[in-house]
């Protein structure tokens, strides 16, 4: 079955700028899930939706958004960029059931300049 | 949250098994217990997971202790491709919606 498919892989963008990543998840799959992974802070989780419902939310200044549409996938949304957003998105499904494993995409290495 | 604690690196000779230790003294009993690795340029996958008993699956085995305080990934015989930083997760069971929160993990590499 097809696994994740984040788009786009690469990505650089200019301080001020916004910018819209997107995630298709497994289908099946309710849940999707965001995180920011950089060298200094390791991976990070951003938010969560799970049937076009933000479940939870991370540490993150509202500059960071997403949502999800009716057929589970997602966009996230992060706008005035800053040179420290620069990292690699990850999103991950899952089932959403409390227990099952995530499965993750490759991510969206994102570049601010 | 509650927290793990990995080394943060260890060596392992191709085709030795691997013992990847964490510990989670803080486990509640509605604590799954779950492991991911993350190989160089790719986004974590999942490995696997358990709550009380012993568990195995083609990728690896997963060793419970007793009191739950600690854990062991087994990889019977490592390979290359093996070489990948190791995350040891606790994830609530009513869990906090889909959150789960990476340490630091533990860098393998693979001597042929």
């Amino acid at each position: 079955k097809a696994g994740v498919t984040q788009t786009p892989r690469y990505l650089i963008k200019t301080r001020g700028q916004q910018v819209t990543l997107s995630c298709s998840p497994i289908s099946g799959h309710r849940s999707v899930s965001w995180y920011q992974q950089t060298p200094g802070q390791g991976l990070q989780f951003l938010f969560e939706y799970f049937s076009e419902t933000q479940r939870n939310k991370g540490n993150f200044p509202g500059r960071f958004s997403g949502r999800q549409f009716s057929n589970s996938r997602s966009e996230m949304n992060v706008s005035t960029l800053e040179l420290g957003d620069s990292a690699l998105y990850l999103c991950a499904s899952s089932l959403g059931t409390g227990y099952d494993g995530y499965t993750f995409g490759s991510g969206t290495r994102l570049t601010v300049v | 949250d509650a927290k793990t604690t990995q080394p943060n690196s260890m060596e392992s000779n191709e085709e030795e098994p691997v013992h990847l230790p964490c510990n989670h003294s803080t486990i509640s009993g509605t604590d799954y217990i779950h492991w991911y690795r993350q190989l160089p340029s790719q986004g974590p996958e999942y490995v696997i997971h358990g709550l009380t008993s012993n568990v195995n699956n083609r990728m690896a085995s997963l060793a419970i202790a007793e009191d739950r305080k600690s854990s062991t990934l087994i990889l019977h015989r490592a390979t290359l491709r093996d070489a990948a930083v190791y995350y040891c997760i606790l994830r609530p069971l009513y869990n906090q919606g889909g959150k789960l929160i990476f340490g630091q993990g533990t860098e393998l590499s693979v001597k042929p």
